[in-house]
């Protein structure tokens, strides 16, 4: 699986875009990157996934870079229920869907 | 849907004593898998199952058993609990048994302390 390098923390105004870096130097051509987050006090959910487009949903919006080597997780306007540990993954085919959880970055959301 | 539930939500050990965390899915999900969490850190696995009667190892399993009881349920124990075992642990459960794409569902949950 791809190793990925994110920011400990980023900090937000409410209302304001937040844009959520992740490094995946190591990442294959078929791995996908997935992005869960986990409020407090709670297990992780699923937020995003992608492989090489730009991906949207309701929760956010996923860009890929075209070497793949990075992406960006966006939160297009951050609210107060945004405050969570935000974590980028790598998934290969052949993982049995292990995910390899990092540290994760932190978002303070600011009213 | 119940989603993923955990039982129990919060439990106290000794040095020693043995317990079963207790884990159901009813979204007819083939993969199930046991996280722990300790404080300020990422999840780490500890066992999984990909398909019913399967089960494989992670990357924590010392002092852990696992039981895939049958499609829905996926217990963890530990046989004799330890001080270092103290963490949040978390069970999940995936639509396939494999792939790259699909969503883990994650349960609320099981705070131990072992003293």
């Amino acid at each position: 699986d791809a190793k990925t390098t994110q920011p400990n923390s980023m900090e937000s105004n409410e209302e304001e875009p937040v844009h959520l870096p992740c490094n995946h130097s190591t990442i294959s051509g078929t791995d996908y990157i997935h992005w869960y987050r986990q409020l407090p006090s709670q297990g992780p959910e699923y937020v995003i996934h992608g492989l090489t487009s730009n991906v949207n949903n309701r929760m956010a919006s996923l860009a890929i870079a075209e070497d793949r080597k990075s992406s960006t997780l966006i939160l297009h306007r951050a609210t107060l229920r945004d405050a969570a540990v935000y974590y980028c993954m790598g998934m290969t085919t052949d993982s049995w869907g292990k995910f390899q959880f990092g540290a994760g970055t932190q978002v303070v959301v600011t009213p | 849907n119940a989603g993923v539930t955990q039982t129990p939500k919060f439990q106290v050990l000794k040095t020693g004593q043995s317990m079963t965390l207790q884990c159901a899915q009813d979204m007819n999900h083939n993969s199930m898998y046991w996280y722990r969490q300790d404080p300020g850190m990422g999840l780490r696995l500890i066992y999984y199952s990909a398909s019913e009667g399967t089960t494989d190892k992670g990357e924590v399993p010392n002092g852990y058993n696992v039981s895939r009881l049958n499609k829905r349920e996926f217990s963890l124990r530990l046989e004799s609990a330890a001080p270092s075992q103290t963490s949040v642990y978390f069970c999940a459960s995936r639509r396939l048994s494999g792939g790259p794409t699909d969503t883990q569902y994650f349960g609320p949950g099981t705070r131990l302390t072992v003293l």
